[in-house]
C-alpha cells in the first residue's frame, strides 16, 4: 500500500458544526502533516506529527485540532470554522521523522464553510 | 529565511516537446533538499524529482530532469517527450537539512498546459 487516504474528499459545514478529517497511510511512515491549500497557492504547513508527537504547529488558530491516535491515522478537528477557512486540507506522509526523501501526498478534502 | 521564486506562472508546451521550468531560491545554508512536486487537476501532489545540494550530479527520473546550479541557486526541471498526463501545476520546494525541521519552503508554482 503506497497511499495515504483521505475521508471525506469534500465536506460542506455551517459555522457552528463541528467535523472532523480523516487521513490514513499503511506505508510505515513515521512522520505525518496537514497542509492547508487556497486556489492556486502552494500548500500552507499546519501541523506535523513525528512518532506521534506535535512537533510542529504554524500558529494555527485553536479552532483546528490535531490528533495522531496512531503511526497510522491523523485526524484534524474542525469546529467553529470562519468561511475563510475554506480551502483545500492535504495529507502527506513521510519516512522516518522528516520529509527528505519528499512525501506522500492523499488527495485531500475540499472544505467549504458556509 | 529562504524564499523560492518560480518566475512562470503559466507555460504551454505540445506533446513530444520539451519544455524547462524555472525555480530559483535563496539560502545560506549549505546542506539542503530540493523538490519537484505536480499538481494534476485530480489535486494530488505528487513528487516528481528530488535532488541533495551534497550531490553535483543533477537528478533525472524517466522524462524528468533537472539542472541544478548550487553557485547560482537555480534548479530548473525540463520534462522531455512531454505527455497530455503532464498538464499540471508544477512546485519547487525547498527543504533545509537540519533535525527537527520538516518545512518545505514551496514556491508559488507554475500551471503548465501540454497541447494535443
Amino acid at each position: 500500500d503506497t497511499e495515504v487516504t483521505q475521508t471525506p474528499k469534500h465536506l460542506v459545514m455551517g459555522m457552528t458544526n463541528k467535523k472532523s478529517l480523516k487521513c490514513e497511510q499503511h506505508m510505515g511512515h513515521r512522520a505525518m502533516y496537514w497542509y492547508k491549500q487556497k486556489a492556486k497557492k502552494p500548500p500552507e504547513l499546519m501541523f506535523v506529527y513525528s512518532y506521534e508527537k506535535l512537533s510542529i504547529n504554524e500558529s494555527v488558530p485553536s479552532r483546528f485540532s490535531p490528533e495522531c491516535p496512531n503511526s497510522s491515522l491523523l485526524n484534524l478537528h474542525l469546529h467553529a470554522l470562519q468561511p475563510e477557512d475554506s480551502a483545500l486540507y492535504l495529507c502527506a506522509s513521510s519516512q522516518g521523522g522528516g520529509g527528505n526523501y519528499g512525501y506522500t501526498f492523499g488527495s485531500g478534502t475540499r472544505l467549504t464553510v458556509v | 529565511a529562504q524564499t523560492v521564486t518560480q518566475s512562470q506562472p503559466e507555460m504551454s508546451v505540445q506533446e513530444a516537446e520539451t519544455v524547462t521550468l524555472s525555480c530559483t531560491y535563496d539560502t545560506s545554508e549549505n546542506n539542503y533538499y530540493l523538490f519537484w512536486y505536480k499538481q494534476p487537476p485530480s489535486r494530488q501532489m505528487i513528487l516528481v524529482i528530488r535532488q541533495e545540494a551534497y550531490k553535483q550530479q543533477n537528478a533525472t527520473e524517466n522524462r524528468f530532469s533537472v539542472n541544478f546550479q548550487k553557485a547560482a541557486k537555480s534548479f530548473s526541471l525540463k520534462i522531455s517527450d512531454s505527455q497530455l498526463g503532464d498538464t499540471a501545476m508544477y512546485f519547487c520546494a525547498f527543504m533545509k537539512l537540519t533535525p527537527g525541521t520538516y518545512k518545505y519552503i514551496f514556491g508559488t508554482g507554475t500551471r503548465l498546459k501540454v497541447l494535443a
